[in-house]
């Protein structure tokens, strides 16, 4: 079984639409979760980061974290062709060695 | 310049070549990471150094190799590479390396004929 389970898509939703971007872990130590967004072409920027269990909100953007169902979401509210990218969930656990999904890639058309 | 700053963007070379690739973080942190990014698989770490000392090589062939001069910078040697080699070499820094969030640059893009 992998660490980090990420499902590739690619998804695609029309704009304005609700996004849910998630996913699941089987390492019950990992502490820290991060999203970060991949452009074509570019390297990733992180979007958000989470400390353990709970929500974030940053924008349109909330992350979610479930440590009991080792799952972890990131919703896109108001969703916007400038959202079209590829997202990867990464986490760790207190090292320096991160580890990430394979990425989904979404498209959000007008 | 602000972030980390990789060059060149794209490169491609021969299975016989030598090339560097080049990273410089301008953040003030004390770890810096290879990363290689291939299609449809996670990004996979390959070095890690810490205050200028390599605390990871995560099983990476010795026809790469990573040299660390000071905390801002560091370089990844490449020589008789392989077309399986071919990706995207991603660079990252963090203030410590201890679980914090990772800055990437923007990557290389390498191609081995």
């Amino acid at each position: 079984q992998k660490e980090v389970e990420q499902d590739p898509g690619p998804l695609s939703v029309p704009e304005g639409a609700i996004v849910s971007l998630n996913c699941t872990y089987s390492n019950s130590a990992f502490q820290y979760f991060m999203w970060y967004r991949q452009y074509s072409r570019k390297g990733p920027e992180l979007l958000m980061y989470t400390y353990s269990s709970g929500n974030k909100e940053d924008g349109r953007f909330t992350a979610q974290v479930d440590k009991s169902s080792k799952y972890i979401s990131l919703f896109i509210r108001d969703s916007q062709p400038s959202d079209s990218a590829t997202y990867l969930c990464a986490m760790s656990h207190n090292t320096d060695k991160l580890i990430f999904g394979t990425g989904t890639r979404l498209q959000v058309f007008p | 310049e602000t972030g980390v700053t990789q060059t060149p963007r794209h490169l491609v070379m021969g299975m016989t070549n030598k090339k560097s690739l080049k990273c410089e973080q301008h953040l003030g942190h004390n770890a810096m990471y290879w990363y290689k990014q291939s299609a449809k698989k996670p990004l996979e770490l390959m070095f890690v150094y810490s205050l200028e000392e390599r605390v990871e090589n995560n099983s990476v062939p010795s026809r790469f190799s990573p040299e660390c001069p000071n905390s801002s910078h560091l370089f990844l040697h490449l020589h008789t590479l392989q077309p399986e080699d071919s990706a995207l070499y991603l660079c990252a820094s963090s203030l410590n390396s201890d679980g914090e969030t990772q800055y990437f640059g923007p990557g290389t893009r390498l191609l081995v004929l």
